[in-house]
């Protein structure tokens, strides 16, 4: 059982070069996330879904989009990308009911020069 | 989703209980109180969870008062590999399972 798979696990990009994080879970879960951990901070809420084929937004929204096309799969996307995106991205999914914890990938770690 | 204050860092010895008390004066009804537990380049990983009063499972316990403004997660007879960063989450059943992190509590374990 894999679990929350990120992928790739480390990339380096230009300054407005553009690329696509893929965040796989095999748990049939409803609900995912992505987050975004700068050093010595805790995980900030990029975007979220509820189901396949809804989206909304987090905390931190602005410079990312984000799909959900199948139910295990969640996309995150970064169109020009910036310095200031340099970060390690985490992907959760989490089962419907309001108990329910999420469960994390190991990180994506992006640096953009 | 209600805000959460906790220590900034603890340091223990192999062997004891650690205690780390987390603050969330504005807790909902019906929010439920989680910890996480974060190792060096991965990512967060589920401890414990409740509502009210006293749970256990097997790696820690969870106190919460009555009043459910505080709680207590307590690591018993640490190890070195309990060396981590530990976050207290407030998640609203209302919120589509959003998580607020704060910075959380570096606990460091040594010999």
């Amino acid at each position: 059982n894999a679990g929350v798979t990120q992928t790739p696990k480390f990339r380096v990009l230009k300054t407005g070069q553009s690329m696509t994080l893929l965040c796989a879970q095999d748990m049939n879960h409803e609900y995912m996330y992505w987050y975004r951990q700068d050093p010595g901070m805790g995980l900030r809420l990029i975007h979220y879904s509820v189901g396949e084929g809804t989206t909304a937004k987090g905390e931190v929204p602005d410079g990312y989009n984000v799909s959900r096309l199948k139910k295990q799969n969640f996309l995150l996307g970064l169109e020009s990308a910036a310095p200031s995106q340099t970060s390690v991205y985490f992907c959760a999914s989490r089962k419907h009911g309001d108990d329910q914890p999420q469960h994390f990938g190991d990180g994506t770690r992006l640096s953009i020069l | 989703l209600a805000k959460t204050t906790q220590p900034i860092s603890m340091d223990s010895y192999e062997g004891q209980e650690v205690n780390i008390t987390c603050s969330h004066n504005n807790i909902a009804t019906n929010d439920y109180i989680t910890w996480y537990q974060q190792f060096p380049s991965q990512g967060p990983r589920f401890i414990i969870q409740g509502y009210k009063t006293k749970v256990t499972n097997e790696v820690a316990s969870l106190f919460i008062p009555a009043d459910r403004k505080s709680s207590t997660l307590s690591l018993p007879r640490v190890s070195l590999s309990d060396t981590a960063v530990y976050y207290c989450l407030v998640g609203s059943t209302d919120s589509w399972g959003k998580l607020q992190f704060g910075a959380g509590t570096q606990v460091v374990v040594t010999p």
